[in-house]
C-alpha cells in the first residue's frame, strides 16, 4: 500500500525555538496534504489543509503565522511550528490524498516543548 | 458544525468476546464513514470506508454498519484478540466539500486481554 513517511518522529526543544515537520509520499503522488492536532485523549482537529503550488487553507483558530505550511512538490509538505511554546506540545499527523477515496497517514511526530 | 461522538471511551475485554464499538455524529449529510485504528503514539491506519448509499462493509473479522439518517454507525469486532488491542477512530467526510477533510471522533480506547 502507500507509504506517508513524517519526520521527526518526536522532537523535544526548548520554548521559542522553531521545529519544522516533514511529511513525504513515498510512492504517489500527493496535491492535497492534511495537518492534524492531536491532544492526548482526544480526538485529531484537522489544523490545515495543503494544496501543491499553493497557500495552505487553515481552520478557524489555527495561526497561519505561527504554523507555517509548505507544498512545494507533489511529494512533500512541511509544517513549521515558529517561536514554538509549551501550550504547543501535542501530537502532529499529516495525512496525504491518494485517489478519491484514499487517504494514508503518516506515523505522527510528538513535540515536546520545554 | 458536524460532531462526532463514540462510545465507549474505553472498552476491556477478555480474549475471544465479539464486541462493538459505536459511533454517531450530528449532521447526516455525509459523504462517507471511515474507521481507523492507531497504536499509541502512531499514525493511524484505515480499516474499513462506507459510503454513504451503502449500509454495510465488512473486511475478516470486522463489520462496520451504517445508518445515515439515524447518524449512527457500529463497528463490530468478531473474535477479539490481543492484538486488537488500540484506539478506534471514526471519521465522517461531509457532501459539500472536496478533498477528504474529515471530522473525528474522540476515539475508542480497546484493551483485549489474554
Amino acid at each position: 500500500g502507500a507509504v506517508v513517511s513524517q519526520h521527526p518522529s518526536r522532537v523535544i526543544c526548548k520554548s521559542g525555538t522553531s521545529v519544522k515537520i516533514e511529511c513525504r509520499s513515498l510512492d504517489f503522488q500527493a496535491t492535497t496534504m492534511f495537518w492534524y492536532r492531536q491532544f492526548p485523549k482526544q480526538s485529531l482537529m484537522l489544523m490545515a489543509t495543503s494544496n501543491e503550488g499553493s497557500k495552505a487553507t487553515y481552520e478557524q483558530g489555527v495561526e497561519k503565522d505561527k504554523f507555517l505550511i509548505n507544498h512545494a512538490s507533489l511529494t512533500l509538505s512541511t509544517l513549521t511550528v515558529t517561536s514554538a511554546h509549551p501550550e504547543d506540545s501535542s501530537f502532529y499527523i499529516c495525512s496525504a490524498r491518494a485517489g478519491p477515496e484514499k487517504l494514508f497517514f503518516g506515523s505522527g511526530t510528538q513535540l515536546s516543548v520545554l | 458544525k458536524q460532531e462526532v461522538t463514540q462510545i465507549p471511551a474505553a472498552l476491556s475485554v477478555p480474549e475471544g468476546e465479539n464486541l462493538v464499538l459505536n459511533c454517531s455524529f450530528t449532521d447526516s449529510a455525509i459523504y462517507n464513514l471511515q474507521w481507523f485504528r492507531q497504536d499509541p503514539g502512531k499514525g493511524l491506519t484505515s480499516l474499513l470506508l462506507i459510503q454513504s448509499s451503502q449500509r454495510e462493509q465488512t473486511s475478516g473479522r470486522l463489520n462496520a454498519s451504517l445508518d445515515k439518517s439515524s447518524g449512527r454507525s457500529t463497528l463490530y469486532i468478531a473474535a477479539s484478540q490481543p492484538g486488537d488491542s488500540a484506539t478506534y477512530l471514526c471519521a465522517v467526510r461531509p457532501e459539500e466539500t472536496s478533498g477528504s477533510r474529515l471530522t473525528f471522533g474522540e476515539g475508542t480506547q480497546l484493551t483485549v486481554n489474554p
